[in-house]
């Protein structure tokens, strides 16, 4: 079965910091992996993507994600933390093998304290 | 250019009642998507749309629930006899092409209340 899993809830982080908003997946087949961040009464916004070749990309606002194969990881990551950061991320994933669904997972709320 | 936009933005009804939520993807995005998120939840997939067909209605959780998009551009999800626990903001998202790794732009969402 296709899944996302989003260990945390919360990640608190002070401003100037690095930050990583973890993600793990679960798919049958190749992941199509994504990054959504959703501020507060506004759509959710992509960030990035993992589609395939280089396992590092990066994205708007300065975010980066690593996927991870064997660690089935799709950890979101910034090196330094801006107070304007502060949303709620969704990692999302495509199966590649299992049609047109996408798999959201429950959201981590990121505050960047100042 | 103009974004997703969904209307209304609120919906309150009573259980029982027909209820139906509307969606303008962007123009010229051929691929539309429903989604249901409760709170504290991410966006559950309801149903695709890869032009005016629903190429996968999977998620949609029961026959109540049924989504239209006769043009190929704005959509229309209609929920029948509403229940309590269709509360949620249903999200609607479109794409641009047949990929299925082109990422989706998000509408702000509808905020539907059962009563």
């Amino acid at each position: 079965a296709q899944s996302v899993a989003q260990p945390e809830d919360q990640v608190n982080v002070a401003e100037g910091n690095p930050l990583t908003v973890k993600c793990t997946y679960s798919v049958s087949g190749n992941p199509y992996l994504f990054w959504y961040v959703q501020y507060p009464n506004r759509g959710l916004q992509f960030l990035l993507k993992y589609i395939t070749g280089d396992n590092l990309v990066k994205g708007s606002y300065g975010f980066e994600a690593e996927f991870n194969k064997s660690q089935t990881s799709f950890h979101l990551k910034k090196p330094s933390a801006l107070v304007s950061d502060s949303a709620l991320y969704f990692c999302a994933v495509r199966d590649s093998m299992a049609g047109n669904q996408f798999y959201f997972g429950t959201g981590t709320s990121l505050t960047v304290i100042p | 250019g103009a974004g997703v936009s969904q209307t209304p933005s609120n919906k309150v009804t009573e259980k029982g009642k027909y209820v139906e939520l509307r969606c303008d993807p962007i123009s010229g995005h051929t691929a539309l998507y429903w989604y249901r998120q409760s709170l504290g939840q991410g966006p559950e997939f309801l149903i695709y749309f890869q032009g005016t067909g629903a190429a996968d209605d999977s998620g949609l959780p029961n026959d109540r629930f049924f989504a239209v998009r006769p043009e190929g551009s704005v959509s229309t999800l209609k929920i029948q006899r509403t229940e309590r626990g269709d509360s949620a903001v249903y999200l609607c998202a479109s794409s641009y092409g047949r990929s299925s790794y082109n990422e989706q732009f998000f509408g702000p969402g509808t905020r539907l209340t059962v009563l």
